[in-house]
């Protein structure tokens, strides 16, 4: 079974620009959560999705926001880009909301310039 | 809040050597505990995870870990280390029943040395 893919791989941006990155999990699985992770702050947890339903949100601005469509993939957007949002953003999926274990994707390395 | 301290960001040992990463959590529920492992450039992988029940996990790669309720503690431990094992480890906690937010520490960089 295909593990989580996440493109692009990596990404350059400069600041006040928007970025949408894509995540499809692992067939079958129906939760799709999103993490940052930089040097300064660790790893953080941004927001979970299921079913379409966002049902967990992690402590981040508006500009962060995400979406999962009906065959499961997600997309998460940040707009008006900073400096700051430099990060490795990981997907992980689920088979089942709350109770399995997460599989993480490769991740997307975004560079904001 | 559930919190996760990982003790010391460097850890070292020599081939064959034990390896102990240790990991202490903040919860006021009973948490569900993991161990991810990250190579570089790459995204994490599961190592191993307690949930209920036998409170020493074993997992993958020689790797193993117990859960300690009274010490609020989650060390992970192999008995001989390998050349391959080294990476970056992370220890993470979630409520039970809502394990598609997991809270990291901040991890334990592994050097393996010959």
């Amino acid at each position: 079974k295909a593990g989580v893919t996440q493109t692009p791989r990596y990404l350059i941006k400069t600041r006040g620009q928007q970025v949408t990155l894509s995540c499809s999990p692992i067939s079958g699985h129906r939760s799709v959560s999103w993490y940052q992770q930089t040097p300064g702050q660790g790893l953080q947890f941004l927001f979970e999705y299921f079913s379409e339903t966002q049902r967990n949100k992690g402590n981040f601005p508006g500009r962060f926001s995400g979406r999962q469509f009906s065959n499961s993939r997600s997309e998460m957007n940040v707009s008006t880009l900073e400096l700051g949002d430099s990060a490795l953003y990981l997907c992980a999926s689920s088979s089942e909301w709350g109770t399995d274990t997460q599989y993480f994707g490769p991740g997307t390395r975004l560079t904001v310039l | 809040a559930q919190s996760v301290t990982q003790l010391g960001s460097h850890v070292s040992v020599s081939e064959g050597a034990l390896v102990l990463l240790r990991c202490n959590y903040s919860s006021s529920v009973p948490p569900y505990l993991f161990w991810y492992v990250q190579y570089p450039n790459q995204g994490l992988q599961l190592l191993l995870k307690y949930t209920t029940g036998a409170t020493l996990v074993k997992g993958i790669n020689g790797f193993e870990a117990e859960f300690k309720k009274s010490e609020t503690s989650f060390h992970l431990t192999k008995p001989s280390a390998h050349m391959s094992d080294a990476a970056e480890y992370f220890c993470a906690v979630s409520e039970a029943g809502n394990t598609d937010k997991l809270i990291f520490g901040t991890g334990t960089r592994l050097q393996v040395f010959p």
